[in-house]
């Protein structure tokens, strides 16, 4: 099946740093999406992306679809300690399986 | 709060049984997804239903199925538990109009808060 690369697995940042991380893929993406989860929770949607080449912003938030349609990069600006999480991102692949591919996850820490 | 409910939102058994976990979408949302989380594991798909019809099917075991009914909800029947099928499991709708000859065109999925199932 589909695979996406998520990295870094795991951060560990000073509060008020920014972050980026990023997730590539071998094929190619129609619609890409970063979701946060926080623990015992479900999956939140933060930005979605439908465009190669879109730039898209959530407040401190911002996501980037790229323009090859294999990988998309999240930044997160002047961190807090609620941005504490495991940050996905998610791919509709292109063609008929119609189904969102997730990569493993990135797991930030945000230190005081 | 997404607007997709779950419930119950805890479920403890014990192996060999048999357990429903229930799923409501978003107001107009037509599509729904089923997913499994496990500790040493992502999100892994097992099963789409768009309007009451099964569209699409994932990594879901025979012990499982899952049906969505004229108003839209949907229920996931997991049988014959393991050990290994404890698990989260989550729901998540999406409006999912039709696109040309492709079949079902899915857009953004947003998800429920999930079901927490211990088999012991």
């Amino acid at each position: 099946g589909q695979q996406l690369n998520q990295s870094p697995q795991s951060m560990f940042i000073q509060e008020g740093e920014d972050v980026s991380m990023n997730c590539t893929s071998s094929s190619i993406f129609n619609t890409w999406l970063w979701y946060k989860q926080d623990p015992g929770e479900g999956p939140v949607l933060l930005i979605a992306l439908y465009k190669a080449g879109e730039l898209t912003s959530n407040g401190r938030l911002t996501a980037q679809f790229g323009i090859t349609r294999k990988d998309s990069f999240l930044n997160i600006s002047a961190s807090i300690p609620s941005d504490v999480g495991i940050y996905f991102c998610a791919g509709l692949p292109q063609g008929s399986a119609r189904q969102l591919t997730f990569g493993s996850g990135t797991q930030l820490t945000v230190l005081p | 709060d997404s607007g997709v409910t779950q419930t119950p939102k805890h479920l403890i058994t014990a192996t060999g049984q048999r357990v429903t976990l229930r799923c409501s979408p978003r107001s107009g949302d037509l599509s729904v997804y089923w997913y499994q989380q496990s500790l040493d594991q992502g999100l892994q798909f097992l099963i789409q239903y768009y309007n009451g019809e099964e569209r699409a099917k994932g990594n879901i075991l025979e012990r499982f199925s899952a049906q969505q009914f004229p108003d839209l909800h949907s229920e996931l029947n997991l049988s014959s538990l393991e050990l290994g099928d404890s698990a989260l499991y989550f729901c998540a709708s999406s409006v999912a109009t039709i696109s040309g000859t492709s079949g079902v065109s899915t857009d953004t999925q947003y998800f429920g808060p999930g079901t927490r199932l211990t088999v012991l």
